[in-house]
């Protein structure tokens, strides 16, 4: 299957930094990719989709101004969490769509750590 | 009101015994429909697509009952490593996927 990979794999932080994670399709262009963040025996909650060239879509309640995503490119998107918190220590996962399919894929998630 | 509704177990099955997780969805629209697994601290991994006539692969069937809005795994002669979380989704068109808590399994020896 299709390939999706994220760094860093983890990441502890102190409280007021922020924190830019990698999300890259490597065998297949995604002109759509998600990301979400699942809290400990949580579902995984859907935060936004972005689309390649053009702004993201953020579900209701999350801030945009603190989770700054950027889809430059048919195989990268990136989202930072800026100013992080405690509070936003969290498991986010990437995930991509393949050019005109419904599958999506998964990366590998980033574990974030604010301390 | 949830797009998908699982028991979210936990389901203790000893080693060779056969399981099956049920699922609801809400989105009558709905248009394709897959199983997840999802390993503790890990991504989803697409275990399956669940097909209109009911699919087949190895140990694993699916089901699916449009009328009733449901949906099914069978896990026949389970084996310790498929201990995980099962997610089951209800996916319209080419919105995101949307996930559920899923429903534990634990495989004894």
């Amino acid at each position: 299957g299709a390939v999706v990979s994220q760094h860093p794999s983890w990441v502890i932080c102190k409280s007021g930094t922020s924190v830019k994670i990698e999300c890259r399709s490597l065998d297949f262009q995604a002109t759509t990719m998600f990301w979400y963040r699942q809290f400990p025996k949580q579902s995984l909650m859907l935060m936004a989709t972005s689309n390649e060239g053009s702004k993201a879509t953020y579900e209701q309640g999350v801030e945009k101004d603190k989770f700054l995503i950027n889809h430059a490119s048919l195989t990268l998107s990136t989202l930072t969490v800026t100013s992080a918190h405690p509070e936003d220590s969290s498991f986010y996962i990437c995930s991509a769509r393949d050019l005109g399919k419904e599958t999506q894929y998964f990366g590998p998630g980033t574990r974030l750590l604010v301390l | 009101r949830k797009e998908v509704e699982q028991d979210p177990g936990p389901f203790n099955v000893p080693e060779g015994a056969t399981v099956a997780f049920n699922c609801t969805y809400s989105n009558s629209a709905s248009q394709s429909f897959f199983w997840y697994r999802q390993d503790c601290r890990k991504e989803p991994k697409l275990l399956m697509s669940v097909y209109s006539s009911g699919n087949e692969d190895g140990r694993f069937t699916a089901q699916l009952n449009r009328a009733s809005q449901y949906i099914s795994l069978l896990i026949r002669d389970s084996k310790l490593s498929d201990s995980a979380t099962y997610l089951c989704v209800a996916n319209s068109g080419n919105t995101p996927l949307v996930f559920g808590k899923g429903t534990r399994l634990s495989v004894i020896a």
